[in-house]
């Protein structure tokens, strides 16, 4: 079972400024990689697959990298309704999402 | 338009089965993975499994294996996630989602969320 772990679990950020969002996993699971965002009564929202490619209709500031263990989420320029919890998922083995960061305002 | 329609909220006793639905529109439902997410109160996703709508092909979690029963019936284009013997610890939103062209386990489209409540 692959182990997918998020960090910070909170991150306070200011409108305007840059979120770097960490994702490792347990091993490799090479780009099998996606981010979901997540608002309080909504289902998930896709952001990014394939570790770096922006799902349809996501905007540019957000952006993914990494390959085996270790992914980032960045948002270059929080807007308000960019505060939400994001969670990676791995689909290299049977799928298992981060328990997820929330982005908080600061 | 890619519809995922969910049955409504539920409230259950301990020891009762659950059966809910997923009817999905705008789109071939036979060509796309349907699966089943599990969300308990204020925590994170779960993934509990998949179904191939077309022949009914279901890939479980682990974790959900023989706890719960996916299933589909194309000609309504709806899939469902059964489970029997409800617990308390089985309260949590469930979310169906339709995969991505890319992968069966990435979820681009994502139902409403079915409320499930066990309580005595």
């Amino acid at each position: 079972e692959i182990v997918m772990t998020q960090s910070p679990a909170t991150l306070s950020v200011s409108p305007g400024e840059r979120a770097t969002l960490s994702c490792r996993a347990s091993q490799s699971v090479s780009s099998n990689l996606a981010w979901y965002q997540q608002k309080p009564g909504q289902a998930p929202r896709l952001l990014i697959y394939g570790a770096s490619t922006r799902a349809t209709g996501i905007p540019a500031r957000f952006s993914g990298s990494g390959s085996g263990t270790e992914f980032t989420l960045t948002i270059s320029s929080l807007q308000s309704e960019d505060f939400a919890v994001y969670y990676c998922q791995q689909y290299n083995n049977w799928p298992a999402f981060g328990q997820g960061t929330k982005v908080e305002i600061k | 338009e890619v519809q995922l329609v969910q049955s409504g909220a539920e409230v259950k006793k301990p020891g009762e089965s659950l059966k809910i639905s997923c009817k999905g529109s705008g789109y071939s439902f036979t060509n796309y993975w349907i699966g089943w997410v599990r969300q308990m109160p204020g925590k994170g996703l779960e993934w509990m499994g998949i179904i191939y709508p077309d022949d009914s092909e279901t890939r479980y979690s682990p974790s959900f294996q023989g706890q719960v029963t996916i299933s589909a019936d194309k000609s309504i284009s709806t899939a469902y996630l059964q489970r029997s013997s409800l617990k308390a610890s089985d309260t949590a939103m469930y979310y169906c989602a339709r995969s991505h062209e890319y992968s069966n386990y990435v979820y681009v489209y994502w139902g409403q969320g079915t409320l499930v409540t066990v309580s005595s």
